[in-house]
């Protein structure tokens, strides 16, 4: 069955900072691979998404994400951060057309 | 932003008692889920719908179920609610079936059963 690890539940950088996010996969097919944010008492966000091409995928807010078939990762990054990136992030692994594996997802916290 | 809504936005009720939360969307997609956001649990599937009539179990069912009579509401019940279902539920609307389907969110429905 597919399935989504997060490995680090809270991350802590200072803005400014870059940020790298991890996510790594399990599914034997090419995936779908989604990232989302959820601010504080907010509902979900797709930030970018992948399912063929370009390993290198560009999003929403100066995200990026880089899929990795090699280590099955789909980590997220951004070259600077701001304090209003601060939320949670949800990894996501979606098939033909159903529902999406969730992670448990990762809070970020920006200090000045 | 996606026209999705859900209603009630917050809920408070005893355990034993019957409750529905709705979801409409304007967009008219076919597919609609229901999630459960519990803390250090992500999001997990309830139920899904693919159309009028059609739904299925997602991964966390039992407890719940669903009706879909139209295909702009999607209604999530709890026939006798519990401590356990205590949660946030969200649902969510995809937009296609095809290449990598992307899900909307709605702004979810806190429940609390006491």
């Amino acid at each position: 069955a597919q399935s989504v690890t997060q490995p680090d539940i809270h991350i802590t950088v200072s803005e400014g900072a870059s940020l790298e996010l991890r996510c790594n996969y399990s599914y034997g097919a090419t995936p779908y691979l989604f990232w989302y944010v959820q601010s504080p008492g907010q509902g979900l966000q797709l930030l970018l998404k992948y399912f063929s091409g370009d390993t290198l995928v560009q999003g929403i807010k100066g995200f990026e994400a880089e899929f990795k078939r090699s280590q099955s990762s789909f980590n997220l990054r951004k070259p600077s951060v701001h304090w209003s990136d601060a939320a949670e992030y949800f990894c996501a692994v979606g098939d033909s057309g159903y529902a999406l594996n969730f992670g448990k997802g990762t809070s970020l916290l920006v200090t000045p | 932003d996606a026209g999705i809504t859900q209603s009630p936005r917050h809920k408070v009720t005893e355990t034993g008692t019957p409750v529905t939360l709705r979801c409409h969307q304007t967009e008219n997609h076919r597919y609609m889920y229901w999630y459960r956001q519990d803390p250090g649990h992500g999001l997990r599937l309830i139920h899904y719908s693919y159309g009028v009539k059609d739904t299925d179990k997602g991964e966390v069912s039992d407890g719940y179920s669903v009706s879909r009579s139209k295909t702009e509401d999607f209604l999530l019940t709890l026939e006798s609610a519990t401590s356990s279902q205590t949660s946030v539920y969200f649902c969510a609307i995809s937009e296609s079936t095809g290449l990598a389907p992307r899900q909307f969110f709605g702004p979810g429905t806190r429940l609390t059963v006491l």
